[in-house]
C-alpha cells in the first residue's frame, strides 16, 4: 500500500540555520503531496502542497519539490526562526475525484526545535 | 483558526465505557474526515463522510462508528474503550469529496482512558 517515510527527529537548529526535512513516499498512481505543521496544542495546518511531478510548493519561506524520479518531497527553508519550532508531517493522498473519496496518509512526523 | 470545531477538547474516562466526539466542519464544507493520532501508530485515517454518505474507511475498529448528520456535523462514537484507544482524535473538513480542495483540521479531542 501507499506509505510515507520521513526523517526521524528531533531536529535541533540555531536560528537562521538552513533546514531540510527528508520525505520519501511509495505510491501507486500520482498522488498529491503535502506538508502539514502542528504547533503545540493545535491541530494540523497545511503548510504547502504539490499536485504533480516537478511542482514546487511554497509558503512562509518553506519549499518542497515533487520529485517523481526519486519519489521524494523534501521540505527546506533557508533561514529558520524560533517560531518555526513545531512538528512537521509529510503526507500523500489516496483519492478519486469524481464521486470519490480522499484520505491522507501521513509520515511519522519530525519535531523541529529552533534555538535563539 | 481553521473553522473546524471539535468538542470536547479533553475527555477522561474508564475502560469499557462509551464516548462520543463531535465535529462541526467549516461553513460550506461537505466532507468530514476523522483521524487518530497516537504515540505508537502515528496519524491514521479512520473514516470520511461526504454530505451524509460514507465514502472511505481506513483502519477503523469495529468498536468505533461515525455518522454525518443533515446539518453536516459529524460524531465519532467509540465503545468498549480500551487503554490503547487513548489518543488525539482529529476531525478535518473539505469542500469536496475527491481531494481537489485541501483538508482543514480542528484542534482535536484528547481522549484519555484510565
Amino acid at each position: 500500500g501507499n506509505s510515507v517515510t520521513q526523517m526521524e527527529g528531533p531536529v535541533t537548529l540555531s536560528e537562521e540555520a538552513f533546514l531540510t526535512i527528508n520525505c520519501t513516499y511509495t505510491a501507486t498512481g500520482y498522488p498529491s503531496l503535502f506538508w502539514y505543521v502542528q504547533y503545540p496544542g493545535e491541530g494540523l495546518q497545511l503548510l504547502l502542497k504539490a499536485t504533480k511531478a516537478d511542482d514546487k510548493g511554497s509558503n512562509k519561506g518553506f519549499e518542497a519539490t515533487y520529485r517523481k524520479e526519486t519519489t521524494s518531497f523534501h521540505l527546506e527553508k533557508g533561514s529558520v526562526q524560533v517560531s518555526d519550532s513545531a512538528v512537521y508531517f509529510c503526507a500523500l493522498n489516496e483519492n478519486r475525484f469524481s464521486g470519490g473519496y480522499n484520505k491522507l496518509i501521513f509520515g511519522a512526523g519530525t519535531r523541529l526545535a529552533v534555538h535563539p | 483558526d481553521s473553522g473546524v470545531t471539535q468538542t470536547p477538547k479533553h475527555l477522561i474516562t474508564a475502560t469499557g465505557q462509551r464516548v462520543t466526539l463531535r465535529c462541526s466542519p467549516r461553513s460550506g464544507d461537505l466532507s468530514v474526515y476523522w483521524y487518530q493520532q497516537s504515540l505508537d501508530q502515528g496519524l491514521q485515517f479512520l473514516i470520511q463522510y461526504y454530505n451524509g454518505e460514507e465514502r472511505a474507511k481506513g483502519n477503523i475498529l469495529e468498536r468505533f462508528s461515525a455518522q454525518q448528520f443533515p446539518d453536516l456535523h459529524s460524531e465519532l462514537n467509540l465503545s468498549s474503550l480500551e487503554l490503547g484507544d487513548s489518543a488525539l482524535y482529529f476531525c478535518a473538513s473539505s469542500v469536496d469529496e475527491g481531494g481537489r480542495a485541501p483538508q482543514h483540521f480542528g484542534d482535536g479531542t484528547r481522549l484519555s482512558i484510565l
